[in-house]
């Protein structure tokens, strides 16, 4: 049973364009919902993270964006860049990391 | 600090030997974590670790040991590998705190193929 739906699985998007990542959760127990970005050959870190409770958050280009009653929250990357291609997961969780569901990974390229 | 350290990062294996994979942390976290990673899988959690002497099953533990000795170190024992265990491994730490924290740190990974 997959608990957090991402999609798209792979992604091409323009320099200077926005890319948009979604997912969709089903358990409404989770109070956590973080992004994790990884480059080829490393592990994923942590990028942007939101809690229910606010509907927005933005740090630089990355925002993400939280639909509570439809369960669904996503990744803007505005005026993407070469240097953003990476896979980016999407995660929820609830009573601590431990608990983590992970999505099943956007491969984003950003071409020149 | 090195924050989480894996060996090897590269590794081949015939069925049905056995290996270790190396997690070793420098961050004093109380919480560790194996992953597997395969193509359009996402990360799976395979055992993770609350604390020293404490371990617990994740999603898919099957084939798979772990113990925590030390709050620095947790190995990843594989005793007989099979083909369905190629993936690349990933260790990750964090701290707990309060509010709870949900920010793990990870390894470089392991690239294991068994043939």
């Amino acid at each position: 049973q997959q608990q957090v739906k991402q999609s798209p699985q792979s992604l091409i998007v323009q320099k200077g364009g926005i890319s948009i990542i979604n997912c969709a959760y089903e358990n409404t127990a989770f109070d956590y919902f973080p992004w994790y970005q990884q480059f080829p050959g490393k592990g994923p870190a942590l990028l942007i993270a939101i809690r229910p409770d606010v509907s927005e958050k933005k740090e630089g280009r990355f925002t993400i964006s939280f639909n509570k009653s439809a369960k669904q929250f996503s990744l803007h990357i505005m005026d993407s860049q070469p240097g953003d291609s990476a896979t980016y997961f999407c995660a929820a969780s609830f009573g601590g990391y431990q608990k983590v569901t992970f999505g099943i990974g956007t491969k984003l390229q950003v071409i020149p | 600090n090195a924050g989480v350290t894996q060996t090897p990062k590269f590794r081949i294996l015939k069925i049905g030997q056995s290996m270790t994979l190396q997690c070793t942390q420098d961050m004093n976290h109380n919480y560790m974590y194996w992953y597997r990673q395969d193509p359009g899988m996402g990360l799976k959690l395979i055992y993770y670790s609350v604390g020293a002497g404490i371990t617990d099953k994740g999603e898919v533990p099957n084939g798979y040991n772990v113990s925590r000795s030390t709050t620095e170190d947790f190995p990843l024992r594989l005793e007989l590998a099979a083909p369905s265990q190629t993936s690349v491994y990933f260790c990750a730490s964090s701290y707990r705190t309060v509010p709870l924290n949900t920010e793990a740190f990870f390894g470089q990974g392991t690239r294991l193929t068994v043939v």
